[in-house]
């Protein structure tokens, strides 16, 4: 069964500064997606970024960026230039042949003017 | 095209009482999820169907738990005989369903309180 750890309960960073959130994962699929999904508070999740693994390629989306390491089962998410609106809980997750997505517990991102 | 909605966006009820929450996916996606949120936690996957039929369901979906997808459209969740540790974050989420392209987009959710 696939696992996703997210060592990082809490986080804090400072506006316009950068933080880098932790995110690995165990799997026995050759074939997979990577997913950081954002949860503010009371409001729904968003995608932030996705990874497919036989992508060698760190994806990227504007000031966000991951550090993707297949051999190491390691997915980290970049935050730059790190606004307000990006405090959020953001969770790490895999899918595999199935359809489901497999979450991590979540990091709790502050950002601090 | 409004997004996942999800209606209510909470409920309480008392132990031993019967809940169904319904999901309305994005319009064209044929794959529809269910996630449950406890406090503290990432979601926990429960069910998914493409189009009307139930394609898997989670060990978490206890016998107290069903979920349909009657015309391939919206979806309910019931909950018969609620238990305290029934309280949590239900979330709804909807796929496209295309290879390559099967990105899950949520709803707000639906936020149960068993008293």
């Amino acid at each position: 069964a696939q696992t996703v750890t997210q060592s990082q309960p809490e986080m804090s960073v400072q506006e316009a500064e950068t933080v880098t959130l932790s995110c690995t994962y165990d799997t026995s699929e050759s074939d997979y997606y990577l997913f950081w999904y954002k949860q503010p508070p009371s409001r729904q999740m968003i995608l932030v970024i996705r990874q497919e693994a036989y992508k060698q390629q760190n994806a990227t989306e504007n000031r966000f960026s991951v550090n993707f390491q297949k051999a190491a089962k390691s997915f980290s998410l970049k935050i730059s230039d790190s606004q307000l609106g990006d405090a959020a809980m953001y969770f790490c997750a895999h899918q595999g042949g199935s359809e489901k997505l497999v979450f991590g517990k979540g990091t709790k991102l502050t950002v601090n003017p | 095209d409004t997004g996942v909605s999800q209606d209510p966006r909470h409920k309480i009820t008392k132990r031993g009482q019967n809940v169904t929450f319904r999901c309305d996916p994005i319009s064209e996606h044929n794959r529809l999820y269910w996630y449950r949120q406890t406090l503290g936690q990432g979601p926990e996957f429960l069910t998914y169907f493409q189009n009307e039929a139930q394609l898997e369901k989670s060990r978490l979906l206890s016998d107290r738990f069903s979920a349909e997808r009657p015309k391939g459209s919206f979806s309910t969740l019931e909950i018969q005989r609620t238990e305290q540790g029934d309280s949590a974050m239900y979330l709804c989420a909807s796929s496209q369903g295309t290879s390559g392209t099967n990105i899950q987009y949520f709803g707000a959710g639906t936020r149960l309180s068993v008293l």
